[in-house]
C-alpha cells in the first residue's frame, strides 16, 4: 500500500512569493492534515480536511489555505511569503480523522521551503 | 490552552538498558495518545497508540497510560543505536472539533 506522497519535495522562494504543495494521502484515507515543523516551535497544526471540507484550523494567519479534492489529494498554500515561513511542511493522512478515538495519522516526508 | 508537554533531552541511554520517555497532557477529556518517531531530516513514524489506561506492548516498546495523573510514557527496551532519533508524544480527544496537539519531543541518544 503507498504511502503519504507529498510534492515537491524542496523548494526555495523568496519573499513576497506563493507557494503551493501537494499532498496524497493513503488510498481510503479521507483525512489530510497539514503541519508546519520548526526546530523551535515544534510541530504546529495548520488545518485538517476531510471529505473536501475544512473540519478544523490552526492558529495561523489567513496567508495559509488549503483545499481537498474529491479524490482526497490536499493543496495547501502561502501567499506573501515571509522569511518565518522558512520550515519543513508535513501532511498526514488518516482514515476517520482527528477526534474519532485511536485514529492514526500517517506522515508524508514533508516539503522543505527555504524563504529567501 | 491545551499543551502536551515532553523533556527536550537529550536523553542518553546506554545500549542494551530500557529508555523512559514521558509526557504530561493538560486536557483531561483526552482519549487517544500517539508515540511518534522522528529521525533527523526526516517526517514522523508512528510507533504505536494507546487509548486506555494501563499497559501496551509491542515488540520492545511498551505505552502506558495514566489518566489519572495525565501522563503517558513510553518504554523501549534493549536499547539499540537505532533508536536514537526524537521522539513525539501526541494527544487528542474524541470529538470533531478537537486538534491533535503533539509535545515538542525528546531527543534519545543511545550510546554504544
Amino acid at each position: 500500500k503507498a504511502g503519504v506522497t507529498q510534492t515537491p519535495r524542496y523548494l526555495i522562494k523568496t519573499r513576497g512569493q506563493q507557494v503551493t504543495l501537494s499532498c496524497s494521502p493513503i488510498s481510503g484515507h479521507r483525512s489530510v492534515s497539514w503541519y508546519q515543523q520548526t526546530p523551535g516551535q515544534g510541530l504546529q497544526f495548520l488545518f485538517e480536511y476531510f471529505s473536501e471540507t475544512q473540519r478544523n484550523k490552526g492558529n495561523f494567519p489567513g496567508r495559509f489555505s488549503g483545499r481537498q479534492f474529491s479524490n482526497s489529494r490536499s493543496e495547501m498554500n502561502v501567499s506573501t511569503l515571509e522569511l518565518g515561513d522558512s520550515a519543513l511542511y508535513l501532511c498526514a493522512s488518516s482514515r476517520y480523522g482527528q477526534g474519532r478515538i485511536a485514529d492514526t495519522q500517517y506522515f508524508g516526508p514533508g516539503t522543505r521551503l527555504t524563504v529567501l | 490552552q491545551k499543551e502536551v508537554e515532553q523533556n527536550s533531552g537529550p536523553l542518553s541511554v546506554p545500549e542494551g538498558a530500557i529508555a523512559s520517555l514521558n509526557c504530561t497532557y493538560s486536557d483531561r477529556g483526552s482519549q487517544s495518545f500517539f508515540w511518534y518517531r522522528q529521525y533527523s531530516g526526516k517526517s514522523p513514524e508512528l510507533i504505536m497508540f494507546i487509548y486506555s489506561n494501563g499497559d501496551k506492548e509491542d515488540g520492545r516498546f511498551t505505552a502506558q497510560l495514566n489518566k489519572a495523573s495525565q501522563y503517558v510514557s513510553l518504554l523501549i527496551r534493549d536499547s539499540q543505536p537505532s533508536d536514537s532519533a526524537t521522539y513525539l508524544c501526541a494527544v487528542t480527544g474524541m470529538n470533531r472539533d478537537d486538534k491533535i496537539i503533539f509535545g515538542k519531543g525528546t531527543r534519545l541518544h543511545i550510546l554504544p
